[in-house]
């Protein structure tokens, strides 16, 4: 089945210990992004990458790390989490035509 | 700066009736116009999408209407169902690596 894995699908964490939400797609698409969805916001990107090796920022870039060594594999990196940083995040990969992203179903972060 | 406006936040609709989401976008280099669906729990998933050059694109219920010199388009769910309840987000895709500017959601409920 054609899909976008992330895991965990929950996560609670303390403000300061760094974590990382792994993202996974078996499509062979070149592009992945992460989301953070916050009532009233809608989705707003993170992070993109265009291939692998290649990432860049998004619109809410700050306190975040992405790296893209492998095409199939797109982690989020936390290294110092905050309050603010609680949220639902999402993967979502496409293909070069970004015609159609799909979407992982999604990480639920609190950090306390 | 919101580049993507949606409204209404919430909608509730009689099953049979019309349900009618409104965007406005401001870019102009948007090129790609996607409505995605998103149900509790899950990531969101290409429902319809639309290119500048065409007025209106209908797929069974679901019609996008595109207004390119009023920078507006709008999603109509004709004969609504309880199961369109949902999450409806617009969107606009632009530039090379085919970024994705969501607008806020809607929050669909279709009572039966």
């Amino acid at each position: 089945e054609a899909q976008v894995t992330q895991n965990p699908r929950y996560l609670i964490t303390v403000t300061g210990k760094k974590l990382t939400v792994t993202c996974s797609q078996n499509m062979n698409h070149e592009y992945m992004s992460w989301y953070r969805q916050d009532p009233g916001l809608g989705l707003r990107q993170i992070y993109y990458s265009m291939n692998v090796e290649a990432t860049d920022k998004g619109d809410v870039p700050e306190g975040y790390k992405v790296s893209r060594k492998e095409k199939r594999n797109f982690p989020l990196i936390l290294e110092s989490p905050s309050p603010n940083q609680t949220s639902l995040y999402f993967c979502a990969s496409s293909l070069s035509s970004g015609l159609g992203y799909t979407f992982g179903s999604g990480t639920r972060l609190t950090v306390v | 700066q919101q580049q993507v406006k949606q409204s209404p936040q919430s909608l509730i609709v009689q099953k049979g009736g019309i349900s009618i989401i409104n965007c406005a976008y401001e870019n102009t280099a948007f090129d790609y116009f996607p409505w995605y669906q998103q149900f509790p729990g899950k990531g969101p998933a290409l429902l319809i999408a639309i290119r500048p050059d065409v007025s209106e694109k209908k797929e069974g219920r679901f019609t996008i209407s595109f207004n390119k010199s009023a920078k507006q388009f709008s999603l109509h769910i004709m004969d609504s169902q309880p199961g369109d309840s949902a999450t409806y987000f617009c969107a606009g895709t632009s530039g090379s690596a085919r970024q994705l500017t969501f607008g806020s959601g809607t929050q669909l409920t279709v009572l039966p």
